[in-house]
């Protein structure tokens, strides 16, 4: 089946640092979408894109999809501690059945 | 309120013994999904289900079982065949078709003693 993957697998970071991670495929998809996990909780739905090139915001994080339908980029502007947590791509498999691959995330630690 | 619930969110079983997760959704979702996460990892699929009394093999099925009687409902079965199952599950569930955005619980912490 398709996969997708994402670097880096994690980062540390300082407080107010601009955050940008990415997600890979020898395949394409057509959506890609953006999750973020807090520890001990379900993943969230931050962002879904759509079409390629399309650049989508919501509030200080940016997603992007790209232009061959193989990659995706998330990034988050001066990052702030509840940014914590695992960042996960995604995305609609094309064929066979419906189900939804993920990358393997990224961990973001932010030191104050 | 419209969501996906898991239940409960802790719980510890004896090895050997067979235990139940619940999942119930009330989204109107065809598709519904297991996930397993092992500390510091990502998301393994377990099964899925795309219509009422029909579901797939994930990746690492073995060792589980579920059912989907109902539309709003999809329990997994963690049996003693499985070797190591103490893990945080996670319930998914989405529209089938272009989109496909799923929607996840809250998740369930299983720990066997």
């Amino acid at each position: 089946g398709q996969q997708l993957n994402q670097s880096p697998q994690s980062m540390f970071i300082q407080e107010g640092e601009d955050v940008s991670m990415n997600c890979t495929s020898s395949s394409i998809f057509n959506t890609w979408l953006w999750y973020k996990q807090d520890p001990g909780e379900g993943p969230v739905l931050l962002i879904a894109l759509y079409k390629a090139g399309e650049l989508t915001s919501n509030g200080r994080l940016t997603a992007q999809f790209g232009i061959t339908r193989k990659d995706s980029f998330l990034n988050i502007s001066a990052s702030i501690p509840s940014d914590v947590g695992i960042y996960f791509c995604a995305g609609p498999q094309i064929q066979g059945a419906q189900k939804l691959v993920f990358g393997q995330g990224t961990r973001l630690t932010i030191n104050p | 309120d419209g969501g996906i619930t898991q239940s409960p969110k802790y719980l510890f079983r004896k090895e050997g013994q067979n235990v139940t997760l619940s999942c119930e959704q009330n989204l109107n979702h065809d598709a519904m999904y297991w996930y397993r996460q092992d500390p510091g990892q990502g998301l393994r699929l377990i099964y899925y289900s795309q219509i009422v009394n029909d579901f797939q093999k994930g990746d690492i099925a073995e060792g589980y079982s579920v059912s989907r009687e109902k539309k709003e409902s999809f329990p997994l079965t963690v049996t003693s065949a499985q070797k190591n199952p103490t893990a945080f599950y996670l319930c998914a569930s989405s529209i089938l078709g272009p989109g496909g955005e799923a929607f996840f619980g809250q998740g369930t912490r299983l720990t066997v003693v």
